[in-house]
């Protein structure tokens, strides 16, 4: 089973400032067939459901506003909020879709400073 | 607009068993893979199980192989996740979600708001 590790578990920004996620693959998840990572990254408020943010670990889900971006390749990945909104507070996974069984992070909570 | 309203959801006593049903809107149903994904009270989100955009191939996480069984009707827009020998440690939240592919290999692109299922005595 691939094993996704993300840190830290949790953070607190100040409003506008930069926040940075990681996360690890315990295997490879770049397809050398088409050359794409099989990780995404998804939103979950508060009593809501989870939310597509970035998928390919660096396509932008339609809607979602361009201050989210992904990044990495192979085995580390990263999601960056450039200027943190009162709106992105919520826990964020990531997760490989490579193979089966499908795995998530154990999430990351963005809190306010 | 794409939608997924889970059902099914109740409280039932360990050993017992229970079936979940997914009602899909907005796309065309039978072209993509479907997924079942979990989540305990205050705990992360695990996948449970999917299955393939014809129904021909099903995964499970370990922790539910041989108990749960997952299906769906194309004519009727729907996926079921059938769940017997419930445990205590199969209390969560269980979304529905669609698959962004027919197999496996795609991401999560929309989701149900869930239904909460309690293993208690």
């Amino acid at each position: 089973d691939i094993v996704m590790t993300q840190s830290p578990d949790s953070l607190a920004v100040s409003l506008g400032e930069r926040a940075t996620i990681n996360c690890k693959s315990s295997q490879n998840i770049l397809y050398n067939s088409n050359k794409k990572n099989y990780l995404g990254w998804y939103q979950q408020k508060p009593g809501q459901a989870p939310k597509l943010l970035i998928y390919w670990a660096s396509t932008r889900e339609s809607g979602v506003p361009d201050r989210f971006s992904g990044s990495g390749s192979g085995t580390d990945f990263t999601l960056t909020i450039s200027s943190l909104q009162a709106e992105d507070v919520a826990v964020y996974y990531c997760q490989q879709f490579y193979s089966t069984p499908l795995t998530f992070g154990g999430g990351t909570k963005v809190e306010i400073k | 607009e794409v939608q997924l309203v889970e059902s099914g959801g109740v409280v039932v006593q360990p050993g017992g068993s229970l079936r979940l049903s997914c009602a899909a809107s907005g796309f065309t149903f039978d072209d993509y893979a479907m997924h079942w994904v979990r989540q305990a009270p205050g705990k992360g989100l695990e996948w449970v199980s999917l299955i393939t955009f014809n129904g021909g191939t099903t995964y499970y996480a370990d922790s539910v192989r041989g108990r749960f069984t997952i299906s769906r009707d194309n004519r009727r827009n729907s996926l079921y996740l059938q769940m017997n020998s419930l445990r205590t440690e199969d209390t969560a939240l269980y979304f529905c979600a669609k698959g962004a592919a027919a197999g496996t290999g795609g991401h999560f692109d929309y989701w149900g708001q869930g239904t909460l299922v309690t293993v208690s005595s």
